[in-house]
């Protein structure tokens, strides 16, 4: 079974720059995660969507994050403009509700 | 959502059992323990879940306090690849959302 994909693994941008992540999760998987992992510290959620809705957005922020879910499976999300506190892995993750999340292995995003 | 504390680090000898304690005294009666660990520069990895008993599966042992205010992480044998950082995070289930703490970096020393 093929996992979460995730794409690109690394990206370098300078501040005030726009970038995007993709997420392809697993088939079939209806929930679907993207969270924020500051280096030291846990995964912190950001979006939640179930197929192309979303659930939970409390955390994100949404003056310069912005993320979608077309037709309810891969998903994007974007910063813009991003600032240095951007620095982190992004991480994207799938679930059949309400089961266990898989998770791909992250966008390590660093912003100088 | 209910809160968790773990200890920050722990270390234990490959080959024995290791034992990581996770308290989470606010957890609401619906919502379940999952425990997840994270490998260096990977994604967190699912390892059990549990409501109220105690549940095994081929990765670990999860042991949970009769009030759920608590419970137990178990890894057998511990191997050196079991070194990683290991989160537990209660979730209702329903909501399915997974809140992460700083969880417990075990290093397994040979």
């Amino acid at each position: 079974e093929a996992g979460v994909a995730q794409s690109p693994r690394y990206k370098i941008i300078e501040k005030r720059q726009s970038v995007a992540f993709w997420c392809n999760p697993i088939s079939g998987h209806a929930t679907l995660y993207w969270y924020q992992q500051i280096l030291g510290q846990g995964p912190k959620l950001l979006i939640q969507f179930q197929n192309n809705g979303v659930v939970d957005d409390s955390q994100l922020p949404k003056d310069r994050f912005s993320a979608e879910r077309l037709k309810g499976v891969d998903s994007t999300l974007k910063i813009q403009p991003a600032k240095l506190e951007d620095s982190a892995v992004y991480l994207c993750a799938s679930s059949l509700k309400p089961q266990k999340a898989f998770f791909g292995q992250g966008t390590r995003l660093t912003v100088v | 959502d209910a809160k968790t504390t773990q200890p920050p680090s722990m270390d234990c000898a490959e080959g024995r059992a290791a034992n990581l304690p996770c308290n989470h005294s606010t957890i609401s009666g619906n919502e379940y323990v999952y425990w997840y660990r994270q490998i260096h520069s990977q994604g967190p990895q699912y390892i059990i879940h549990g409501l109220k008993n105690n549940e095994t599966n081929e990765m670990a042992s999860l042991i949970i306090t009769e009030d759920r205010k608590s419970s137990t992480l178990i890894l057998p044998h511990a191997t050196l690849r079991d070194t990683a950082v290991y989160y537990c995070t209660p979730d209702s289930n329903t909501g399915n959302q997974f809140y992460f703490g700083t969880g417990t970096s075990l290093t397994v020393i040979p």
